[in-house]
C-alpha cells in the first residue's frame, strides 16, 4: 500500500507567524498535491507538482508557497498564517491524476 | 465558482436500502470521474471511477450512472451497510497527468442498523 507522511499531524500557529506543513512519499510517484478541507467545501487544491524543483499552483493558492526538493519531499508553506487558514490540510501522491494516496492529513489551528 | 456540484449534503438510508448519491459537473471537457471515500477521521481514499466512453461502472455494490449530455452522474449503493457510512466525494478532471482533479463538497451518508 502506498505511503504518505504527514508532519505535524496537529499544530496550533499565531496568527502572522510561519508555518510549514510536510510531506514525505515513498511511493516513488511523480505527484504530489497538497489541498486543504473545510466542512462545506470538500477538498479544494492549493498546490501541486508533477516534478522535482518545480510547483504549480491549484485553485486557491493566495496565502501559500509549496516547495518541491526531491520526488519524496513536499511542503506547503503559510507565510504569514491567518485565521481563515485554520483546516486540515492533506497531502497526496499519484503516478497520474486517475488514483491519488492521501496522507492522514494535518489539522492546523491559527489563533 | 464550484465546477463540481454534489447532492444531497447529507443522507441517512436503512440497512439494505439503495443510496443514490448526486454529482453534476459544469466543464463538458471533462472526461474522468472517479468517486473517493472518507470514513471519519480518515483520508479519503478511490472507490470506484468512469470515463464517458462508458455510461455505467459496476464494483460489487456500487455502481456509477453517467449521463454525459445532462452532465451528471450518480453513486448507487446497493445493499447498504453500516460501515458504508462515510462521506462520498465526487470528483472531474481530464484524463492525463498533468491534470488536476477538481472535487465536490462530499456528500455525508449515514446507514443505521
Amino acid at each position: 500500500e502506498a505511503a504518505v507522511t504527514q508532519s505535524p499531524r496537529s499544530k496550533v500557529a499565531v496568527t502572522g507567524g510561519k508555518v510549514t506543513l510536510s510531506c514525505h512519499q515513498t511511493n516513488n510517484h511523480d505527484y504530489m498535491y497538497w489541498y486543504r478541507q473545510d466542512t462545506g467545501h470538500g477538498l479544494r487544491l492549493i498546490h501541486y507538482s508533477y516534478v522535482a524543483d518545480s510547483t504549480e499552483k491549484g485553485d486557491i493558492p493566495d496565502g501559500y508557497k509549496a516547495s518541491r526538493p526531491s520526488q519524496e519531499n513536499f511542503s506547503l508553506i503559510l507565510e504569514l498564517a491567518s485565521l481563515s487558514q485554520t483546516a486540515v490540510y492533506f497531502c497526496a501522491s499519484g503516478i497520474s491524476n486517475e488514483r491519488l494516496f492521501f496522507g492522514h492529513g494535518t489539522k492546523l489551528s491559527v489563533l | 465558482q464550484q465546477q463540481v456540484r454534489q447532492s444531497p449534503q447529507s443522507l441517512t438510508v436503512w440497512e439494505g436500502e439503495t443510496a443514490i448519491l448526486n454529482c453534476s459537473y459544469e466543464d463538458s471537457t471533462f472526461d474522468y470521474f472517479p468517486w473517493y471515500w472518507q470514513f471519519p477521521r480518515e483520508s479519503p481514499a478511490l472507490l470506484i471511477a468512469i470515463r464517458p466512453v462508458s455510461n455505467k461502472k459496476e464494483d460489487g455494490r456500487f455502481t456509477i450512472f453517467f449521463n454525459k449530455r445532462e452532465k451528471k452522474l450518480s453513486l448507487h449503493i446497493t445493499d447498504s451497510q453500516p460501515g458504508d457510512s462515510a462521506t462520498y466525494f465526487c470528483a472531474a478532471s481530464l484524463s492525463g497527468s498533468f491534470n488536476k482533479l477538481t472535487f465536490g463538497a462530499g456528500t455525508r451518508l449515514a446507514v443505521c442498523p
